[in-house]
């Protein structure tokens, strides 16, 4: 079956750096991308990564590994701002996007 | 990025009433458009898939005659929700893709209280 596993929730203190992982099983792959979503508002793309590696994308930073069925994303120097759910989704053989329940990120100042 | 739009942000309706989401794309022409529903603190949930000029395909569980979807441009669908209750209230969310491109630009969002 398709599945994309990723934290419930996870706390990092302002001006820190987080990692936020993410699993996924999907038919096929055409990509993994992260969204940012506050409470209440439509998710905001953040990153699409469909070759290993690490993309820079000023304080985010997102890293695939296809073999391992591995993504991460990186934020670094933590606002609170920040403070949203981070969602993670995998792009299937039908370029169908299969999202992950999302990763609570809670900013302590 | 592209810009979609979703109207209306926020509604409020009495049960068995009807109610019409809009979803459009300003600057680029969607040939594919998405339906999602979220609960809170949950994932999106896909609901139904729309391509221009054709039937949507909905995903399992997801009632067609409840869930009107209408697709008839390439700048706009609409989610028609038929005779609410009270358990289709939910934070509904569109998205709309352009032909030959992967990413999906998404809407405002929805928030459908039924009373």
């Amino acid at each position: 079956g398709q599945n994309i596993d990723q934290p419930t929730e996870m706390t990092a203190t302002e001006g820190a750096i987080v990692q936020i992982n993410c699993t996924y099983q999907t038919s096929g792959f055409n990509g993994l991308f992260w969204y940012q979503q506050h409470a209440g508002e439509a998710p905001t793309f953040l990153s699409y990564n469909v070759l290993d590696g690490l993309e820079e994308k000023g304080r985010f930073s997102s890293f695939l590994s296809r073999s391992k069925g591995y993504s991460y994303l990186l934020l670094k120097e933590l606002q609170m701002k920040d403070s949203a759910s981070y969602l993670c989704a995998s792009m299937d053989s039908n370029y169908q996007l299969i999202w992950g329940a999302g990763t609570k990120l809670i900013i302590k100042p | 990025g592209a810009v979609v739009s979703q109207h209306p942000s926020r509604v409020i309706c009495k049960s068995g009433t009807s109610v019409k989401i809009e979803c459009r794309s300003l600057d680029f022409q969607a040939t594919t458009m998405f339906w999602y529903r979220q609960f809170p603190k949950q994932s999106l949930m896909l609901m139904a898939t729309s391509n221009e000029g054709s039937k949507a395909t909905y995903e399992q569980g997801v009632e067609k005659d409840k869930f009107l979807i209408n697709h008839a441009s390439l700048t706009l669908s609409t989610l028609t929700v038929t005779s609410a209750h009270p358990e289709d209230s939910s934070f509904y969310i569109c998205s709309a893709k352009e032909g030959g491109h992967t990413e999906a630009f998404f809407g405002q969002g929805t928030r459908l209280t039924v009373v």
